[in-house]
């Protein structure tokens, strides 16, 4: 069976500082991997996905993530938080061949002035 | 534009009652997903549907049913088995079939619906 653990629930930052959003997955074959973004009342679209090639990959607003296999990792990184970045992020998987999709009981980011 | 709609965004229901959440979408998708959202507990799958006039139970069926009659629709019936439904409900549609090639596993979600039983 797959899981997936963002340890954090809440993580609040000032503007203009870095964040960081862990998500670590457990799953005995190889998956995919994907950040999703949810605003106030409304339904969840996708930030990023890692299917494969670069172990890095970036979002159209700043995100990025990083692949790590060794250690089972997809940690969402931002240089430089916006006010616009509050909202609560998910991160999912997808085990190869399978049409399941396995959320993270997300983190909700708080943005401060 | 393409996308899927829910409706109603609000609803209320007292106890007892059955009422059906409605997910339409013109993105011409094959499979299409219910989730429960509840506060620190993630996205919990319902039911999916693969196909017209097919569909699975998720983890947490009980209490909801569904029908695939048209590939647009996939509508939810809350039922009054359903012992706390009080919650924000996500449908969601994806393009391709069970084998997962690239991008086809990205789900479009819609607004989402949020159910209070009084």
């Amino acid at each position: 069976a797959q899981s997936v653990t963002q340890l954090d629930s809440q993580v609040p930052v000032f503007e203009e500082a870095p964040v960081e959003l862990r998500c670590n997955y457990s799953s005995s074959v190889s998956v995919y991997l994907f950040w999703y973004v949810q605003y106030p009342n409304q339904g969840l679209q996708l930030l990023l996905k890692y299917l494969s090639g670069s172990t890095l990959v970036e979002s159209i607003n700043g995100f990025e993530a990083e692949f790590n296999k060794s250690q089972t990792s997809f940690h969402l990184r931002k240089p430089s938080v916006h006010i616009s970045d509050t909202a609560e992020y998910f991160c999912a998987v997808t085990p190869i061949n399978t049409d399941k999709l396995i959320f993270g009981t997300g983190t909700r980011l708080q943005v401060f002035p | 534009d393409g996308g899927i709609t829910q409706s109603p965004k609000y609803l209320f229901r007292k106890e007892g009652q059955n009422v059906t959440l409605s997910c339409e979408q013109n993105l011409n998708h094959d499979a299409m997903y219910w989730y429960r959202q509840d506060p620190g507990q993630g996205l919990r799958l319902i039911y999916y549907s693969q196909i017209v006039n097919d569909f699975q139970k998720g983890d947490i069926a009980e209490g909801y049913s569904v029908s695939r009659e048209k590939k647009e629709s996939f509508p939810l019936t809350v039922t009054s088995a359903q012992k706390n439904p009080t919650a924000f409900y996500l449908c969601a549609s994806k393009d391709g079939g069970l084998v997962a090639v690239s991008g086809a596993n990205v789900l479009t979600f819609g607004a989402g619906s949020r159910l209070t039983v009084l």
